[in-house]
């Protein structure tokens, strides 16, 4: 069975960088089948994408969060990572991390997610 | 961008009556790319529906996706305890701008 987990600060400064990481178990990231992406909700709010990657490193990111985002992955440990340059208030929220098909963008396995809060 | 809007904000219903959540997209979804997800409280969304109407593994047959263009429905036919949840739809045949409704709060009555 597929699980992705989220790991990082729970906790950044404004202006400074949020960094997670989505670590993959019961699956390759490496499959051909599959790009990798980050999806994001404010506390009570809906779902917004922020980008997804290929095993390749082949990104492709939501044109309004792009100028500060960076997607990587690390196919020798399983992982991608998702870093947010120049962090506000307005970025604080529960953070997922998901599968979607390579053909598709709909997402069939996700991440239990993780909070994370802008606040100094 | 594509912009979806969800109706109503918030169904109030029993257990055992049947549900009727909208989807309308600002321009049309190419493909029927448009997929459906149940979020509870504290939970990551789940995949009930993709391609506006195929199943997700799994997913209970109670559960149907219609629709095409811009307009889409999401039935519940008859709501189980389970089933209370917000709803969610998104559409990803305008890549690379994926976006998703603003949600459909199934409550009890």
């Amino acid at each position: 069975q597929l699980q992705l987990q989220e790991s990082g600060p729970g906790l950044v400064k404004p202006s400074e960088t949020l960094s997670l990481t989505c670590t993959v178990s019961g699956g390759s990231i490496s499959s051909s089948s599959y790009y990798w992406g980050w999806i994001r909700q404010p506390p009570g709010k809906g779902l917004e994408w922020i980008g997804s990657i290929y095993y390749s490193g082949s990104t492709y990111y939501n044109p309004s969060l792009k100028s500060r985002v960076t997607i990587s992955v690390d196919t020798s440990k399983n992982q991608f990572s998702l870093k947010l340059s120049s962090v506000t208030a307005a970025d604080t929220a529960v953070y997922y991390c998901a599968r979607h098909w390579r053909q598709e963008g709909y997402f069939d396995y996700w991440g239990q997610g993780t909070l994370v809060t802008v606040s100094s | 961008e594509i912009v979806l809007t969800q109706s109503p904000g918030t169904l109030s219903l029993s257990p055992g009556e049947r549900a009727t959540l909208s989807c309308r997209a600002s321009q049309s979804v190419s493909s029927s790319y448009l997929a459906w997800y149940q979020q509870k409280p504290g939970q990551a969304p789940r995949l009930l529906i993709y391609g506006a109407s195929s199943r997700a593994t799994g997913i209970p047959d109670r559960f149907s996706g219609s629709g095409s263009g811009t307009d889409f429905t999401l039935t519940i036919s008859r709501l189980e305890p389970e089933d209370f949840a917000v709803y969610y739809c998104q559409q990803y045949g305008s890549s690379p701008r994926w976006t998703f409704g603003q949600g459909t709060k199934v409550e009890i009555k």
